[in-house]
This record gives structure tokens, C-alpha cells and sequence, in this order.
């Protein structure tokens, strides 16, 4: 089976640094993906993880460790902006992608 | 270049009507997707196009048929839906080939079922 599992909403002040956690268990997996989704638009591409470590991007980082079935997200120095859906995806082998439920984010002044 | 279009934006249709989605690439990519998205929920995926061959159809009942006519376009043929088909469906493509590369989703059709 397959399963993907983050936390539903999170909280946080702008300026501030947050964490949105994902576990999986897919039946295969070639890359774990986060991506931004602000309300009634599309998911845009953020971050790529296929080797376990840290991915830096500007503001955003992700980290991953495979033996544990483990990502989160990092977003420092939030912005209001940042409050939007963040979606967990891993490809399975082939094309599959699998998308956890998402996080929504909201940053308060 | 790296957008995905799709037409129409909004689409309202009754439960016997027949319509049909359009997605639209110019990027090269080899590999197109279908995407159901309900409110709050994430995307589930419905189709994914390989080299213009179906190769993953996501259990996906018959009023929903795909086509894709060639390695830019995807369509999605709309016949007989239900009300809980209302929701946003969203194309996307990507290279398939290598392993960084990641999807690239259009603005999305929201579709109502009456």
C-alpha cells in the first residue's frame, strides 16, 4: 500500500522559521517532491529530494532520509505570502506520483 | 518556456452532456497527466501519457476517456458525469527521463456537474 501523511494545519509568524514534516510508505520511490499551492491555483514546484540530506533553496530547504520514510520542509524568514498548501508528492517507480493531504500554512502578522 | 495550458478555465455541464478538457505543451516533455483535485484535498492522480501511449490509468471509471493526439496535447473527454466529478482538473507534464525532473501543472479547468 501506499501512504503519505503530513500534518493538516500549521501556524506561524512572519519572519519566523517553520517545519512541515511528511512520512511515507509507497511501493517504490525514485524522489520525494514539495510543491506550493495557494488557494484556487495550480502546485508549483519547490524542492526535489532523492538522496538522503539537505536541499537548499533560497528561503526554502528540504531534507530527506529514506531508511526512515522521512521529509520536511523548511521555510525561514516567513512572509505572508508564504500562507498557502504545501504538498508532499513521491514518484514511485515510472511516472506515479502520489501527493500526501497537504499542510496549509497560514503566517500571521 | 515552461507553461502548461488548458481551456477551458470553467465549465459547467449537465449530467448528459458530452465536453471535453484541453491541455497544451511546448516544452518537449514526453510524459502528460491528468489530475482530479476536490476542495481542501490534494491532487489523485487519473492518467498518465508516456511517449503518447496511456500507461497508467488510476482505476478510473469510463465516463472520463483520455486521448492524446500527439506529444503536446492531452485531452479529456467528458461523457455522462456524476455531481461528485465536480472538482478542479488539473493537467501536467514533465520530461521522463533523468530523475529531477518534476512536474509542471497548468492553471487547471474547474469543472461543476449539475
Amino acid at each position: 500500500g501506499q501512504n503519505i501523511d503530513q500534518p493538516t494545519e500549521m501556524t506561524a509568524t512572519e519572519g519566523a522559521i517553520v517545519q512541515i514534516n511528511c512520512t511515507y510508505q509507497t511501493s517504490g520511490f525514485n524522489g520525494l517532491f514539495w510543491y506550493q499551492q495557494h488557494a484556487g491555483e495550480a502546485p508549483t514546484f519547490l524542492s526535489y529530494n532523492v538522496l538522503d540530506g539537505l536541499e537548499e533553496k533560497g528561503r526554502f530547504s528540504s531534507f530527506l532520509s529514506r531508511s526512515k520514510g522521512y521529509s520536511y520542509l523548511l521555510l525561514k524568514e516567513l512572509q505572508m505570502k508564504d500562507s498557502a498548501s504545501y504538498l508532499c508528492a513521491v514518484r514511485n517507480y515510472g511516472q506515479n506520483f502520489v501527493f500526501g493531504p497537504g499542510t496549509r500554512l497560514s503566517v500571521l502578522p | 518556456d515552461t507553461e502548461v495550458t488548458q481551456t477551458p478555465k470553467h465549465l459547467v455541464m449537465g449530467m448528459t452532456n458530452k465536453k471535453s478538457l484541453k491541455c497544451e505543451q511546448h516544452m518537449g516533455h514526453r510524459a502528460m497527466y491528468w489530475y482530479k483535485q476536490k476542495a481542501k484535498k490534494p491532487p489523485e492522480l487519473m492518467f498518465v501519457y508516456s511517449y503518447e501511449k496511456l500507461s497508467i490509468n488510476e482505476s478510473v471509471p469510463s465516463r472520463f476517456s483520455p486521448e492524446c493526439p500527439n506529444s503536446s496535447l492531452l485531452n479529456l473527454h467528458l461523457h455522462a458525469l456524476q455531481p461528485e466529478d465536480s472538482a478542479l482538473y488539473l493537467c501536467a507534464s514533465s520530461q521522463d527521463s533523468g530523475t529531477q525532473e518534476t512536474q509542471y501543472f497548468g492553471p487547471g479547468t474547474r469543472l461543476l456537474v449539475l
